[in-house]
């Protein structure tokens, strides 16, 4: 049973375009919330990261936004840029427990 | 520089053939752990380490063992590989002492082939 659903499995958008990545979960008991960038051929590296006690977390173009209630956060990648193309993945993980359960990935491809 | 380092990089083997991938850290981390990566899956946790000689099972153990000898080396070993086994494997590590939130480092990754 996936505990971290992420969709779409595939995503294209133009330069300039708005990107934007869901994930939902089902363990209550996860407090953060980390999504992870992957270039072909390298490891995955962390993007940004959300706690549940804040709804939203922008670091430059890249906004998480956080909707406790619903079980659900999102990634959205403002003003897309062709370097943005690669896959990414959500994740959860809780307490001191450094365990993260994955999402399935998305892989992005952003059109010049 | 800091980094995770994974070897082999690319490995093909055959059906029952022992084989061990290698994971090293430079950066002093508590934490390792070691993750497969499968279209449609994400990453799924196979072993963690919170500190020397302390390992546990994540979500996908079975076929693998690990050991931890060295605060910065991690081995991942396949006593009897299996074609269902084929994947790619990441290393990753993090501080284990500073907080709940720490960000984990992943190696370069392992393509693994079992035939």
């Amino acid at each position: 049973q996936q505990q971290v659903k992420q969709s779409p499995q595939s995503l294209i958008v133009q330069k300039g375009g708005i990107s934007i990545i869901n994930c939902a979960y089902e363990n209550t008991a996860f407090d953060y919330f980390p999504w992870y960038q992957q270039f072909p051929g390298k490891g995955p590296a962390l993007l940004i990261a959300i706690r549940p006690d804040v709804s939203e977390k922008k670091e430059g173009r890249f906004t998480i936004s956080f909707n406790k209630s619903a079980k659900q956060f999102s990634l959205h990648i403002m003003d897309s840029q062709p370097g943005d193309s690669a896959t990414y993945f959500c994740a959860a993980s809780r307490g001191s427990a450094r365990q993260l359960t994955f999402g399935s990935g998305t892989q992005l491809t952003v059109l010049p | 520089e800091a980094q995770v380092t994974q070897n082999p990089r690319y490995l093909i083997t055959v059906t029952g053939k022992k084989l061990t991938v290698t994971c090293s850290q430079n950066m002093n981390h508590e934490y390792m752990s070691w993750y497969r990566q499968d279209p449609g899956l994400g990453l799924r946790q196979i072993y963690y380490s919170m500190n020397v000689e302390v390992t546990d099972k994540g979500d996908v153990p079975e076929g693998y063992k690990v050991s931890r000898k060295e605060k910065r080396n991690f081995p991942l070993i396949l006593e009897s590989p299996s074609p269902n086994q084929t994947s790619l494997y990441f290393c990753a590590s993090s501080h284990g002492t500073s907080g709940l939130y720490n960000e984990q480092f992943f190696g370069p990754g392992t393509r693994l082939t079992v035939l």
